[in-house]
């Protein structure tokens, strides 16, 4: 059983479009986040939920919206998609907010935006 | 949270230990140091952590060094499984504040 899965694993669009990437974790965590990895490999955090509550968020675009319906399932969505949103998206959680011993992350998703 | 300086790469033979250097100056004295790593096409994996005293587990040993301003990671007998991008973080135990990885040692192990 995975852990912590995120769908889908790779994402070819058109700029200006919206896509969405989900993720659920089966470990009972209360903190999910959102990591982007960008070309030189440099994984930086996006967004922490705490018990589907917005605790983090790192300076990023309102084009970003993420979306916790229960504290299972932390999704991302992408609105008007630019050149530069390409990169690696890292779905994680972890049992308390900032748990480095036991945060467990996704398989990641690679999007592409033409 | 302190900043972290890695070598940006580094070979080793299949089946001797491997040893990954961190050093973390500005560490502290409530900050841990962590290890994780990444396998190409995954998400990152925990491997260890420690804050002063050295650590052992099942994948991993971590040496800090005694005024704390530089840790080892080693693993004892390195198999082609083990090549990957081994990041060094260091910071306050469970901390909420961002957590963020540098670019890493990338480690690759030769048959």
């Amino acid at each position: 059983d995975t852990a912590v899965s995120q769908t889908p694993k790779y994402l070819v669009t058109q700029m200006g479009n919206d896509k969405s990437i989900k993720c659920e974790q089966n470990l009972g965590h209360d903190t999910m986040y959102w990591y982007k990895q960008d070309s030189k490999k440099f994984l930086k955090i996006m967004f922490s939920y705490n018990n589907k509550e917005l605790i983090i968020n790192e300076t990023v675009p309102n084009r970003f919206s993420p979306k916790s319906p229960d504290k299972a399932h932390l999704n991302l969505h992408i609105n008007s998609l630019e050149l530069g949103d390409s990169a690696v998206y890292f779905c994680a959680s972890s049992p308390l907010t900032g748990d480095l011993e036991k945060l467990f992350f996704g398989s990641g998703t690679q999007l592409s935006v033409l | 949270d302190a900043k972290t300086t890695q070598p940006p790469s580094m070979d080793c033979a299949e089946g001797r230990a491997a040893n990954l250097p961190c050093n973390h100056s500005t560490i502290s004295g409530n900050e841990y140091v962590y290890w994780y790593r990444q396998i190409h096409s995954q998400g990152p994996q925990y491997i260890i952590h420690g804050l002063k005293n050295n650590e052992t587990n099942e994948m991993a040993s971590l040496i800090i060094t005694e005024d704390r301003k530089s840790s080892t990671l080693i693993l004892p007998h390195a198999t082609l499984r083990d090549t990957a991008v081994y990041y060094c973080i260091v910071r306050r135990y469970s901390s909420a504040s961002k957590i963020i990885f540098g670019s890493g040692t990338r480690l690759s192990i030769r048959p």
